[in-house]
């Protein structure tokens, strides 16, 4: 089976605190890309990362950071120093390919609910 | 600014109506999608396009079928739209490798 799970369905903590949304993947493909997404209350996709599976370095922009490990198929996200503004459902995705081996399709897992109170 | 536009944005139907969503892009990619999203599970992919009049089916694709007769129009339709499709339905569109998505902002369905 090729899926992502998201096992937190909801978090929340107080401004400030740090907050680690994990994702773990299955996947029998040894290419793929790994994505996480942001979804404001305006209910728009943002792009927040990109990782191939070639590619286990871990990344930080700003406040936030990556952490992809083979190892576990994990690849779980970080937000430091949290702000209300970070409130929101994010979303890990594989990109995968299909049965027949030659297009590709992004799979997400159910989201992580996110809720920063002041 | 994204080159993806969906439309309508949001739409009221009555069940049993045939209903269709449509997704326009402006980036000549090869790749295009449809997803709903429904509270609890994520988006789960409906059918997508990899050229031309090539089209596959996705996860939760029985009720909907889909049409590409060109590049950047991808139709999603409900023939006699249910209740249980009343959703947020997402278009998107990516490279020939899939390695970039960019996604449209929606469209709101409601069938009553």
């Amino acid at each position: 089976a090729q899926k992502v799970t998201q096992a937190q369905t909801e978090i929340s903590v107080v401004e400030k605190e740090d907050v680690t949304l994990d994702c773990v993947y299955e996947t029998r493909d040894t290419t793929y890309y790994l994505f996480w997404y942001k979804q404001p209350p305006s209910g728009e996709l943002v792009f927040l990362i990109r990782r191939n599976s070639f590619d286990e370095q871990n990344e930080i922009s700003g406040r936030y950071s990556w952490n992809f490990q083979k190892s576990t198929s994990s690849f779980n996200f970080t937000i430091t120093a949290s702000q209300v503004v970070d409130s929101a459902v994010y979303f890990c995705a594989l990109n995968i390919k299909n049965s027949g081996g030659s297009n590709y399709k992004l799979t997400f897992g159910k989201g992580t609910l996110l809720t920063v109170n002041p | 600014d994204a080159g993806i536009t969906q439309s309508p944005r949001h739409k009221v139907t009555e069940t049993g109506t045939p209903v269709t969503l449509r997704c326009h892009q402006t980036e000549n990619h090869r790749y295009m999608y449809w997803y709903r999203q429904d509270p609890g599970h994520g988006l789960r992919l409906i059918h997508y396009s990899y050229g031309v009049k090539d089209t596959d089916k996705g996860e939760v694709s029985d009720g909907y079928s889909v049409s590409r007769s060109k590049t950047e129009d991808f139709l999603l339709t409900l023939e006699s739209a249910t209740s249980s499709q009343t959703s947020v339905y997402f278009c998107a569109i990516s490279d020939w490798q899939g390695k970039g998505y960019t996604f449209g902002s929606g469209t709101r369905l409601t069938v009553v």
